[in-house]
Formats: structure tokens, sequence, C-alpha cells
């Protein structure tokens, strides 16, 4: 079945430091959706990419949709402390029990001052 | 509108025992899902349902049972629990199918231990 795979697993960054992670499918994916867990939280949405090649941002947040729609990123600019938890990238899997949202494994961030 | 609410928080069950997590929804959702979450595993779906009265297998089924009886509420279900079900349980809700164009709301989850 689809795989999606986020790296790194985990990533320590220097408040004011950039992150980036990253999201590969097996499989073209039709969307993506990207979501943000606070520690002891739960997920919330942050974006949804549907074009390829789409480029969306969020104040400091930045995403981007590959061209053949296998794989994205979320990229953080001068990171803050606020930024802190789990970034999960999720798509749509179209398999034998139906069509439902494959979620990745997460990166977690965390991050120093 | 108190979103996506999951009963109880906690729980600690003994090996064998059964248990009911409660889902409920006050945005009309059509669409609604359980996950587990486990250290290092992401968001694995359980069961999820398109509309009241009927679910669907998700990649983790084994071991539980889940009903949608009423469109606002979404039950899973723990025939005879077991120590690999230790985990933190999400309930979602969404418009239409996620991925489709629309977002999940996650409820807080529900923390389960089992001895």
């Amino acid at each position: 079945g689809q795989q999606v795979m986020q790296i790194p697993q985990y990533q320590h960054v220097q408040e004011g430091e950039d992150f980036t992670t990253y999201c590969n499918s097996s499989t073209t994916l039709s969307n993506i959706q990207w979501y943000k867990q606070r520690p002891g939280g739960h997920p919330v949405f942050l974006i949804q990419l549907v074009k390829s090649g789409e480029v969306k941002k969020q104040k400091r947040l930045t995403f981007q949709f590959g061209e053949a729609k296998k794989n994205s990123s979320l990229h953080i600019t001068a990171t803050q402390t606020t930024d802190v938890g789990t970034y999960f990238c999720a798509g749509l899997s179209r398999g034998q029990a139906g069509t439902a949202l494959i979620f990745g494994k997460g990166t977690t961030l965390s991050v120093s001052s | 509108n108190a979103g996506v609410t999951q009963t109880p928080k906690f729980r600690v069950l003994k090996t064998g025992q059964s248990m009911t997590l409660l889902c409920a929804q006050d945005m009309n959702h059509e669409y609604m899902y359980w996950y587990r979450q486990d250290p290092g595993m992401g968001l694995r779906l359980i069961h999820y349902s398109v509309g009241e009265g009927t679910t669907a297998k998700g990649e983790v089924p084994d071991g539980y049972n889940v009903s949608r009886l009423k469109k606002q509420n979404f039950l899973l279900g723990l025939e005879s629990a077991a120590p690999s079900q230790t985990s933190v349980y999400f309930c979602a809700s969404s418009y239409g199918l996620a991925g489709g164009l629309h977002e999940q709301f996650f409820g807080p989850g529900t923390r389960l231990t089992v001895l």
C-alpha cells in the first residue's frame, strides 16, 4: 500500500535558525495536508496543497508540493520556541479498505533559546 | 461549539477487559475517524465512517470494533484489551473525505494503558 515517509524524525535547532521537514510518498498524491501537534496536544490542521509545484506561505512557514506530486516540504524561517512540536504530513490513500488519509510518522522539532 | 470531544481522557485496563471510547462532534460532519498514536509511529487509522450507519476498516483494525449509530457520535470498542493496545487514541471528523479538500478536526485524545 501507499506509504508516506518523513525525514528527519527529530530536529533540534537554536532559536532563529531555519528548519525543514520533508515528506515523500511511494505513489502520486492527489493532495497533501500538513498538521502540527504540540507536546501533549492533538494534531491541528495547517494547510493543504493540491496543485503540482504549489507553494503556500503562512507567515514564517513555507509549504511546497513537488512537481511530480510525490513529495512535499515544510520550511520554517527563523524558528521560535512556539514552533516546538511534531509536524505531520498526510496523503490520500486509495486501498482495498477504501480511501483514507495516511499520515507520515512526523518530524519532532525542538527549539532552544 | 465544543468541536470534537472524547470520553474518557484517561483509562487503565487489565488484560482481557473491555471498554468503549466515545467521540462526539457538534460540527455536523459526515466523516469521522479513529486513530492510535504510538511513539515514533505517527498516527495510524483504525476505523473510519463516511456517514451514519456506515463504517470501514483502516490500517490497523484488528482488536477494535466501531459503531456510528448517530451522525454526531463514533464509538470505538475494545472487546478484550491487550497490552499492545496501550496507546493514545484520537478521534477526528471532517466535512467530507479528508484529503479530498477537507481538513480533519481532532479531539483531545484518550490515553489508554492496558496492564
